[in-house]
């Protein structure tokens, strides 16, 4: 069975700060990654996508993949309050079922 | 941009009323999901569908049924609500699989069983 692990937290970071949120999958032939945020109430949000090993950036946000050690992380630089949500870590596998498998998320909280 | 609507932001409905959310898409996307959410829970599968006409039980079907009669539509349906079907839904809907698995999600439907 396919599995998506993220520490639930929450995790929390002065503003302006390095936010910095991970994610382990089991599936070792996963290809496609993605982070969606949610804030509280209301669904979720892409923000990045990410299909090759290295850094992804997008403005504030990088994220960075590592298939050897299953592991894809996302940084959010400067935090801001307005950031304060829970990140879901998606992982899908290119070929097999095309549905994503969500972890269940890390709560960001960034205090002024 | 993609668009993912659903028919209600927020619904009360009784024990044994049976019950209907929509959720209609603009971006011709072939595949459409119903997912419920609740916390510590994550998000479930209940069901998908990869084309009209067509459909696939996610992880938790039991007590639900769906409607794909439209490409751009996708209806969950609760034929007999109970307490336990309260929950945030989130529809959602992603382009063929051999582009990408992206999943657009809708705003989401609070449903309380009373």
């Amino acid at each position: 069975q396919k599995e998506v692990e993220q520490n639930s937290g929450p995790l929390s970071v002065p503003e302006g700060a390095i936010a910095s949120l991970n994610c382990t999958y089991s599936d070792r032939v996963s290809q496609s990654f993605f982070w969606y945020r949610q804030y509280s109430g209301k669904s979720p949000e892409l923000i990045m996508s990410i299909y090759s090993n290295g850094d992804k950036e997008d403005g504030r946000f990088t994220a960075q993949l590592n298939k050897a050690s299953q592991y894809v992380s996302l940084l959010i630089r400067d935090s801001q309050p307005s950031d304060s949500a829970t990140y879901l870590c998606a992982v899908g596998t290119l070929g097999g079922s095309y549905i994503p498998t969500f972890g269940r998320g890390t709560s960001l909280i960034v205090h002024p | 941009d993609v668009k993912v609507t659903q028919s209600s932001r927020y619904l009360v409905k009784r024990t044994g009323e049976k019950v209907f959310l929509e959720c209609v898409q603009d971006m011709d996307h072939e595949n459409m999901f119903w997912y419920r959410q609740d916390p510590g829970l994550g998000l479930r599968l209940i069901y998908f569908s990869y084309d009209v006409k067509m459909k696939e039980k996610g992880d938790i079907p039991e007590g639900y049924s769906v409607s794909r009669e439209k490409k751009e539509r996708f209806s969950l349906i609760l034929e007999s609500a109970s307490t336990n079907q309260t929950s945030m839904y989130l529809c959602a809907s992603s382009p063929p699989r051999a582009v990408s698995y992206e999943q657009y999600f809708g705003p989401g439907t609070r449903l309380t069983v009373t």
